[in-house]
């Protein structure tokens, strides 16, 4: 596709349900990024893939999170036993091997937890 | 511990003034900066970006100044119109090491006024 695409646009979640996240990368695009954003707050770096390297998950806050990425293509994120804090919208994005410049992102899934 | 801070959560600004929003960081390793603009339920875009070995950087109403000694970075609208208003997040990066996400300030709300 044309741009960075991420699946469902919208999840309601009762607390304690697992919930899977999916990102489409633009094609090409070895680095892949998660991060999420919080109501009022900024853009929280989750984890990074790259290429072949082991993905950096310094991000992730806690070990219910988790996340794949099957080659260069979909990357899946995974939340565990959900809590009402993980209310947020997570964004994926995805940009060039080794660029470190523009990152396109996606629209983001805005994940509710009741 | 916030890397890069944009301390101010918003901006009003009148249609034909010059906007400036603002940007510091601690990491003197970050070695690259980019601006991206955030619409309501959208994902962020790209804007403008400068690597450390410039000053500054222009494209069209938007100019992007650095200042490597004070860590401070600023984004100039001008003249800045009521399609400008929106969230702007400032973020940094460094090639040296391969893993390098992308770490993001808060962002400034910009309200550009008709």
């Amino acid at each position: 596709g044309a741009g960075v695409s991420q699946s469902p646009s919208n999840k309601v979640t009762e607390k304690g349900k697992d919930v899977e996240l999916r990102c489409d990368p633009i094609s090409g695009h070895t680095a892949l990024y998660w991060y999420r954003q919080r109501l009022g707050q900024g853009l929280e770096f989750l984890i990074y893939f790259q290429g072949n390297s082991a993905p950096d998950k310094s991000g992730l806050p806690s070990d219910r999170f988790s996340a794949e990425r099957t080659g260069e293509s979909v990357s899946t994120l995974t939340i565990q036993r959900t809590q009402q804090e993980d209310s947020a919208v997570y964004l994926c994005a995805s940009s060039l091997e080794n660029s470190n410049t523009e990152a396109f992102f996606g629209q983001g899934t805005r994940l509710t937890v009741v | 511990d916030q890397q890069v801070k944009q301390n101010s959560p918003s901006l009003s600004v009148q249609e034909g003034r010059i906007s400036i929003l603002n940007c510091d960081y601690t990491n003197s390793m970050f070695d690259y900066f980019l601006w991206y603009k955030k619409y309501p339920a959208e994902g962020p875009t790209f804007l403008i970006s400068i690597s450390s070995i410039k000053d500054k950087n222009e494209d069209g109403r938007f100019t992007v100044f650095l200042n490597k000694s004070a860590k401070h970075l600023s984004l100039h609208i001008v003249p800045s119109q009521p399609g400008d208003s929106a969230v702007y997040f400032c973020a940094a990066t460094y090639r040296n090491s391969g893993n390098t996400p992308l770490v993001f300030g808060k962002g400034t709300r910009l309200s550009v006024i008709a």
